[in-house]
C-alpha cells in the first residue's frame, strides 16, 4: 500500500511569490491535515480537510490556505511568501480523522525563500 | 502553557544502552498517545500507538502512558545506531486534533 506521497520535495522561491504544494493520502483515506515544521517551533498544525471541507484550522494567516479534491489529494497554497515561511511542509492522512486512528505523514516539501 | 512538552535532548548514549524519552501533556482529555520517529530529510514515522493508561511493547520498544500524572514514555532497549533520529510524541482526544511535542534529537554511538 503506498504511502502518503508529497510533490515536489524542495522548492525554492523568494519573497512575494506565491506556492502550491500537493498531497496524495494513502489510499481510503479520507482526512488531510497539514503541519508547518522549523527547528525552532516543531510541528505546528496548519489545517485540516475532510470530504473537501476545511474542519479545522491552526492560527496561521490568511495567506495559508488549502483545498481537498473529491478522490482526497489535498494541495496548499501559500501567498505572498515571507522569509520566515521557510520550512518543512508535511501532510498526513488518517482514515476519517475520528476516534484513536493515528496519523501518517508524508516526506514533506522543504520550502526555502530566499 | 504549551498542550505537550518534550525535553529536545540532544541525547546521545553508547550503543545497547537504555533509552527513556518522556513528555508530559496538560489537557486530561486528551486518550490517544503516540510516538513518532523522524530521520533527518524524511517525514515522522508512526512506531507506536497506545490508548488511555498502561504499557504496550513492540520488539524493543515499549510506550508507557501514566494519566493520572500526564505523563508519556518511550523506551528503547538495547539501542542500535540505526535508532539515530528525533522522537515526536504525540497526542489526541476523540476529534482530530493531534498535539506534538517538539522532538527529542537521538544519537546512538556504536
Amino acid at each position: 500500500k503506498a504511502g502518503v506521497t508529497q510533490t515536489p520535495r524542495y522548492l525554492i522561491k523568494t519573497r512575494g511569490q506565491q506556492v502550491t504544494l500537493s498531497c496524495s493520502p494513502i489510499s481510503g483515506h479520507r482526512s488531510v491535515s497539514w503541519y508547518q515544521q522549523t527547528p525552532g517551533q516543531g510541528l505546528q498544525f496548519l489545517f485540516e480537510y475532510f470530504s473537501e471541507t476545511q474542519r479545522n484550522k491552526g492560527n496561521f494567516p490568511g495567506r495559508f490556505s488549502g483545498r481537498q479534491f473529491s478522490n482526497s489529494r489535498s494541495e496548499m497554497n501559500v501567498s505572498t511568501l515571507e522569509l520566515g515561511d521557510s520550512a518543512l511542509y508535511l501532510c498526513a492522512s488518517s482514515l476519517d480523522g475520528q476516534g484513536g486512528q493515528p496519523q501518517h505523514f508524508g516526506d514533506g516539501t522543504r520550502l526555502s525563500i530566499l | 502553557q504549551k498542550e505537550v512538552e518534550q525535553d529536545p535532548g540532544p541525547l546521545s548514549v553508547p550503543e545497547g544502552a537504555i533509552v527513556s524519552l518522556n513528555c508530559t501533556y496538560s489537557n486530561s482529555a486528551f486518550q490517544y498517545f503516540m510516538w513518532y520517529r523522524q530521520y533527518s530529510r524524511k517525514g515522522p514515522e508512526l512506531l507506536m500507538y497506545t490508548y488511555s493508561s498502561g504499557n504496550k511493547e513492540d520488539g524493543r520498544f515499549t510506550a508507557q502512558v501514566d494519566k493520572s500524572s500526564k505523563y508519556i514514555s518511550l523506551f528503547i532497549r538495547d539501542s542500535q545506531p540505526s535508532d539515530s533520529a528525533t522522537y515526536l510524541c504525540a497526542t489526541k482526544n476523540t476529534g482530530n486534533q493531534f498535539y506534538f511535542g517538539t522532538g527529542t534529537s537521538l544519537t546512538v554511538i556504536p
